[in-house]
């Protein structure tokens, strides 16, 4: 089973902050993503990338960014946080033409 | 896009009950279909995966049902118990553009009563 690690697992940031989540994974799958988790939402797609140095938008990717400086590393970076993104966040892996996701055990951010 | 509709949002039964949940999806061209389960402050993890040719698994203590024709998909949990208590959240797969996405239904909140 693919091990998906994510850092900090909480956060507290301020408004107009930059925060920066970080995943990585060890079971060398091509493809990562990025979610959060809100209530009633299940969850939605930020930013997802095919390997290393290849990033792209998913569904919500207003305010976020993403980096992908290696096959293991994928971070998350909010430039201007914003109380609105107070929020659960996923990270997951999986393998190209697997459809199958392993997801992290989540970082809880809080936006004052 | 593909849209995931999940009921119901929560769902209370006493031990031994059956607990049944079931998603809706719009996209024809889905293929790959997962129930996944969430405890408390935990990640997600796999339940099960079903693939479009197959209609009916078995897990442990549950049943999935996939009716492709009213683009249905059910997850029946034969005789809840307390450990069962948790969210549980489909998910289907489609080509987006050039990725297989997954779109997940919003999730349903178990209570198992003993």
């Amino acid at each position: 089973e693919a091990a998906v690690t994510q850092s900090p697992r909480n956060k507290v940031a301020v408004t107009g902050g930059k925060v920066t989540l970080s995943c990585n994974q060890t079971n060398n799958h091509n493809n990562m993503y990025w979610y959060r988790q809100d209530t009633g939402h299940g969850l939605r797609l930020i930013h997802y990338s095919y390997g290393a140095g290849s990033t792209e938008k998913g569904d919500i990717p207003d305010g976020y960014k993403a980096s992908r400086p290696s096959q293991e590393n994928f971070s998350l970076i909010l430039e201007l946080a914003t109380p609105s993104q107070t929020s659960v966040y996923f990270c997951a892996s999986g393998d190209w033409g697997e459809d199958t996701q392993y997801f992290g055990p989540g970082t809880r951010l809080l936006v004052l | 896009g593909e849209q995931v509709e999940q009921r119901p949002p929560h769902l209370s039964v006493r031990e031994g009950d059956s607990a049944v949940i079931t998603c809706t999806y719009t996209d024809p061209n889905s293929y790959y279909f997962f129930w996944y389960k969430q405890e408390p402050g935990a990640s997600l993890q796999l339940l099960m995966k079903v693939f479009s040719s197959t209609e009916i698994n078995e897990g442990q203590g549950f049943t999935v049902l996939l009716n492709k024709k009213d683009k249905r998909l059910s997850l029946n949990l034969t005789a809840a118990h307390p450990g069962d208590s948790a969210a549980y959240f489909c998910a289907v797969s489609a080509w987006s553009g050039s990725f297989n996405k997954l779109t997940f239904g919003a999730g349903t909140r178990l209570a198992v009563c003993p």
